[in-house]
This record gives structure tokens, sequence and C-alpha cells, in this order.
């Protein structure tokens, strides 16, 4: 069964400073990978998807994700954080089920940027 | 192109009582997915309609039902509330084409039950 494991729920950092959002799966099949971002009181929006083209995906906001196969990882990056990135962050595996794809989440991530 | 609309955006409900959800896909999305999302267990899928049938469905009672009309509009229903069914409901609709997943949200209809 594929599963999402998302390494601290909360991740505190500076503005300016790298932002590392820690996420591993676990798939037997190879897996189709997401990062959302959700705002208070908004629904989910796609940052970046990996569909097994190139390994490093570039995402909206300045957010990048390396694919990395031997340690089952999927890690979000940014350079450097703005305030405006504070928000909860979920990691996503997606799985072929009675024809369509259905994502399995992390249990999120908040990210805290401070001044 | 408009996003995904759920209505309404708040509800209060006291046990017992049911509840219906709607969501409106963005135009040409024919796949409608719906989450229950809560601080303790997370997003947990709950059921996917595509051309009006289920075509898959999570680990939920059947107190929690769905439907998807021919125009792709959705549903969902719980009956009997309990109070662990308050939660953020999420809607979710999918390209056609993209085949592996992709979800476009909308904002959610927070269930508050009393």
């Amino acid at each position: 069964a594929q599963s999402v494991t998302q390494l601290g729920s909360h991740v505190s950092v500076s503005e300016g400073a790298l932002v590392l959002l820690r996420c591993n799966y676990s798939s037997s099949v190879p897996p189709y990978l997401f990062w959302y971002v959700q705002y208070p009181n908004q629904g989910l929006q796609l940052l970046l998807k990996y569909t097994s083209a190139a390994t490093l995906v570039k995402g909206i906001n300045g957010f990048e994700a390396e694919f990395k196969k031997s340690e089952t990882s999927f890690h979000l990056t940014k350079p450097s954080a703005h305030m405006s990135d504070a928000a909860e962050y979920f990691c996503a595996v997606s799985f072929s089920s009675g024809g369509s794809y259905i994502p399995t989440f992390g249990r999120g991530t908040s990210l805290i940027v401070h001044p | 192109k408009a996003g995904v609309t759920q209505t309404p955006r708040y509800l209060i409900k006291t046990r017992g009582q049911q509840v219906t959800l709607s969501c409106s896909p963005i135009s040409g999305h024919r796949s409608v997915s719906w989450y229950q999302q809560t601080p303790g267990q997370g997003l947990q899928f709950l059921f996917e309609y595509f051309s009006e049938t289920q075509r898959n469905k999570g680990n939920f009672p059947g107190r929690f039902s769905g439907r998807q009309f021919s125009n792709s509009r959705s549903e969902m229903n719980v009956s009997t509330l309990e109070l662990g069914d308050s939660a953020l409901y999420l809607c979710a609709s999918s390209p056609p084409g993209t085949g592996v997943g992709e979800l476009f949200f909308g904002e959610g209809s927070r269930l508050t039950v009393l």
C-alpha cells in the first residue's frame, strides 16, 4: 500500500532562510508525487508534481522538489523564505485504483516564517 | 476560468440531523473527489465520481454518500450527524487526460456539529 510520511508537523524559519520540508513515501510501483499548499480558510493548491520526467521539479512561488528513488524521498525546498510562505504544506502520492488515480496525503507540515 | 465552487462555506448542525454539500467543478473537469479534513485525522478520501458513477470509495460509514449529476456537479450527504463529523469537507476536480491524480480544490465547506 502507498503511504506518505511528512517529518515534522511544524517547521520554523526566519525570513530569507532556506525552507526544507521533508516527505518520504512508500509505494510498490513508481509513484506520482505532489506538493500542495493550504492557506488559512482555503482549499489546497498544487505547488508542483512529479510524474516520472525530470527528477528535479520546479513549482510555483519559487519552490522546487527533488525525487530521490534511492531514498524514497520528495523533499520540498525554497532558497529564501518569505512571510507569505507561511501556510500548511501537504505531500501526496497517488496510485491507480478503479481506473483512476487517488492521492494519499501526508499529515501536513505547518511552515512558520519569522521576520 | 472559474475554480471549484463549494457551497455552503460554513454551516452548523446538531447531532442526528443530515447535511448536503454541493460542489461545482472546473468547467471541463469530469472527475470530482471529496475529502474530509480534521486536525486529528488529516485529509481522508471519501469518494470519487466520474461521469455520474462512483469510481472509488474511502473507508467511511454508509452515512456518507454522494452523487454526481450529468453536468459534473456533485453533492455529498451525511446523515445522522455525529459530533465527530465536524470537519472541513473539500471537493476537488481533476482535469481530463492527466490521469495521475492532480487535484484542483475548492475552498471547502466547514461543518460544525453541536
